[in-house]
């Protein structure tokens, strides 16, 4: 069974450009979350998706950040127009549910470079 | 707002010693706490989870604390390892309210080194 893939692992992007960060959750679980880390800090809360809807995204920047979760396919973070203070580490976890406190898994990140 | 802190970011410790990392949390709808662990490029990695309604709770070579009257949470790892270096972080989260307990907030974290 594997685990939380999330690819790329390292992106690159200089400042205005889009990043897409993809996070393929473990086999069975249909809930995911995108955090993220900048460096030195722990973890900051952005979205929680199912199946497709967004069910919270109050950690969610107003502008340029959005999230989807289709119903095939990867869960996608966008970052739009990105600028140097968004270079950080983004993590999804995945859970089969939102009453399971136990069964939340990382991925290893994606680390966004904005140049 | 609410937060989870750590009182102190850098701890070393010599192999085979006994560590404990501290957290203070300040919500107090708080009912599920977890502990993790990050290396260094990689994901946090779960070691140890608690409920409110528990003070105390062991695992391999680990126990976590829960002192819910003065909001603070302590991770104890005994016979400490050089593979266990690598930053802690303590987490909470709440079902309160239908969010889902995968929303945690995390403090800062704590670097633990372990000296051979």
């Amino acid at each position: 069974n594997a685990g939380v893939m999330q690819n790329p692992r390292h992106l690159v992007r200089r400042r205005g450009q889009e990043a897409r960060l993809r996070c393929s959750p473990m086999k069975g679980h249909s809930h995911v979350y995108w955090y993220r880390q900048l460096p030195e800090e722990g973890l900051k809360f952005m979205v929680y998706l199912q199946k497709e809807n967004i069910i919270d995204e109050s950690g969610m920047p107003k502008e340029r950040f959005s999230a989807e979760f289709p119903k095939e396919g990867p869960s996608i973070l966008r970052i739009q127009q990105v600028v140097r203070g968004d270079s950080a580490a983004y993590f999804c976890a995945s859970s089969p549910n939102q009453r399971s406190p136990g069964e939340l898994f990382f991925g290893e990140g994606s680390r966004l470079t904005v140049l | 707002g609410e937060s989870v802190g750590l009182h102190l970011p850098t701890l070393s410790v010599q192999e085979g010693d006994n560590s404990i990392i501290n957290c203070a949390y300040s919500n107090s709808a708080s009912d599920y706490f977890i502990w993790y662990k990050q290396e260094s490029g990689k994901g946090p990695q779960f070691i140890i989870d608690i409920r409110s309604n528990m003070d105390k709770r062991q695992g391999q070579r680990v126990t976590v604390l829960l002192n819910k009257t003065v909001k603070h949470l302590s991770l104890q790892i005994a016979a400490t390892q050089p593979g266990d270096s690598a930053v802690y972080f303590c987490a909470e989260s709440s079902n309160a309210g239908g969010t889902s307990y995968g929303k945690l907030t995390f403090g800062q974290g704590t670097i633990l080194t372990v000296h051979p």
